[in-house]
């Protein structure tokens, strides 16, 4: 059972080029999220989704678009990449039932901007 | 505004002793608090959890204190293990958040030694 999947674990990219990062969660869950950990920051939420089709901001969302258009997947983009988006991005899912349950994470992608 | 805070970045405590980390709130909304452990390379894992019904929380070596008069919530590990060395995240969310929308502390450093 892989949980939260995130693609890559490490990429390296210069100045003004864009990339996308994969999450994708076999569990079947409705909410997934999109955060930044920066040092002496803890997490921070990009955007997130409540179910398919789905997308909202988060406390900092700018510079950064998503999409959700399998449940199972929730893409971030970085249309042109600044080095103030290097930074470890952690994807988490969780189900949307009733009362409260803990978001499961993936393992990171951590991102360089030259 | 910083809504969730852990004020020391880092612990120090020998195996065998207990282990307290401390997280402030400002926000009184938040209605539920977790507590999430992260190894180097490794996504957040959910630890243990209270809802603000509740004071205390217990689950084996980990127990989790709520204060809500004081906005005031601690995580106890007794006895620690060398296996305890992590980071700690403390995380709170609303139900007045949409999605359930979680907001993290900076994380404390927490080094059991032999």
């Amino acid at each position: 059972n892989a949980g939260v999947t995130q693609t890559p674990k490490f990429r390296v990219l210069k100045t003004g080029q864009s990339m996308t990062l994969l999450c994708a969660q076999d569990m079947n869950h409705e909410y997934m999220y999109w955060y930044r950990q920066d040092p002496g920051m803890g997490l921070r939420l990009i955007h997130y989704s409540v179910g398919e089709g789905t997308t909202a901001k988060g406390e900092v969302p700018d510079g950064y678009n998503v999409s959700r258009l399998k449940k199972q997947n929730f893409l971030l983009g970085l249309e042109s990449a600044a080095p103030s988006q290097t930074s470890v991005y952690f994807c988490a899912s969780k189900g949307a039932v009733v009362g409260n349950q803990p978001q499961h994470f993936g393992d990171g992608t951590r991102l360089s901007i030259l | 505004d910083q809504q969730v805070k852990q004020n020391s970045p880092s612990l120090s405590v020998q195996e065998g002793r207990i282990s307290i980390l401390n997280c402030d709130y400002t926000n009184s909304m938040f209605d539920y608090f977790l507590w999430y452990k992260k190894y180097p390379a490794e996504g957040p894992t959910f630890l243990i959890s209270i809802s603000s019904i509740k004071d205390k929380n217990e689950d084996g070596r980990f127990t989790v204190f709520l204060n809500k008069s004081a906005k005031h919530l601690s995580l106890h590990i007794v006895p620690s293990q060398p296996g305890d060395s992590a980071v700690y995240f403390c995380a709170a969310h609303g139900s007045f958040s949409g999605a359930q929308k979680l907001v993290f502390g900076q994380g404390t450093r927490l080094t059991i030694n032999p």
